[in-house]
């Protein structure tokens, strides 16, 4: 897996957008980028992925950018629900192998 | 109901006592994963499994043992549980499309070993 670097806390204001950043400078041209969030010691939850182009579902959207050195996941208007820490994780499953590593992550904490 | 389960969702044991922690999904996925958690960090791999037949270690499986009993179950063992043992513990299964894979996580299972 290439390395992932997060800032290891953000805050947002309720209702604003949340843009959170992620590096991954030496990314291989097949290794997608996902994102994972855990609050509170639950069981961590998929958001989003993408390879190249930018994403969006009913969560979030993510920016790659052009280069693939680095993303941005956006909460489009953060709820208090949304506190929680947030995984980038830049992976490739083949056939026969598995990678995705859990890093510390960035705790985002969303503020009334 | 939720598609990944586990059981017991606490556990308190002794330094020494074998415990099993199973996991079960209805997701219909053959891959699954066992994770622990620290405070404060992320997650570690134990043990995975691509298929029933296909067992593999991950970054930290000394003192565990898993068992793959159907497509649907996956359990830890802790052959004889050392307080070092003592952390959050997470089963996965994935959906796996060719080059790309979407974890999905039980609720957790908080061991503590004393």
């Amino acid at each position: 897996d290439a390395k992932t670097t997060q800032p290891p806390s953000m805050d947002c204001a309720e209702g604003r957008a949340a843009n959170l950043p992620c590096n991954h400078s030496t990314i291989s041209g097949n290794e997608y980028v996902y994102w994972y969030r855990q609050i509170h010691s639950q069981g961590p939850q998929y958001i989003i992925h993408g390879l190249k182009n930018n994403e969006t579902n009913e969560m979030a959207s993510l920016i790659i950018t052009e280069d693939r050195k680095s993303s941005t996941l956006i909460l489009p208007h953060a709820t208090l629900r949304d506190t929680a820490v947030y995984y980038c994780i830049a992976s490739y499953s083949g056939a026969g192998s598995y990678q995705l590593t859990f890093g510390k992550g960035t705790k985002l904490s969303v503020i009334p | 109901d939720a598609d990944v389960t586990q059981t017991p969702r606490n556990r308190i044991t002794k330094t020494g006592k074998r415990i099993m922690l199973e996991c079960s999904q209805t997701k219909g996925h053959d891959r699954m994963y066992w994770y622990r958690q620290d405070p404060g960090l992320g997650l570690r791999l134990i043990y995975y499994s691509f298929d029933v037949k296909d067992i593999n270690k991950g970054e930290i499986s000394d003192g565990y043992s898993v068992s793959r009993q159907a497509q649907a179950k996956f359990s830890l063992s802790l052959e004889s549980a050392i307080p070092n043992q003592t952390a959050l513990y997470f089963c996965a299964t994935s959906e796996y499309t060719g080059s790309q894979e979407t974890q999905y996580f039980g609720p957790g299972t908080r061991l503590l070993v004393l």
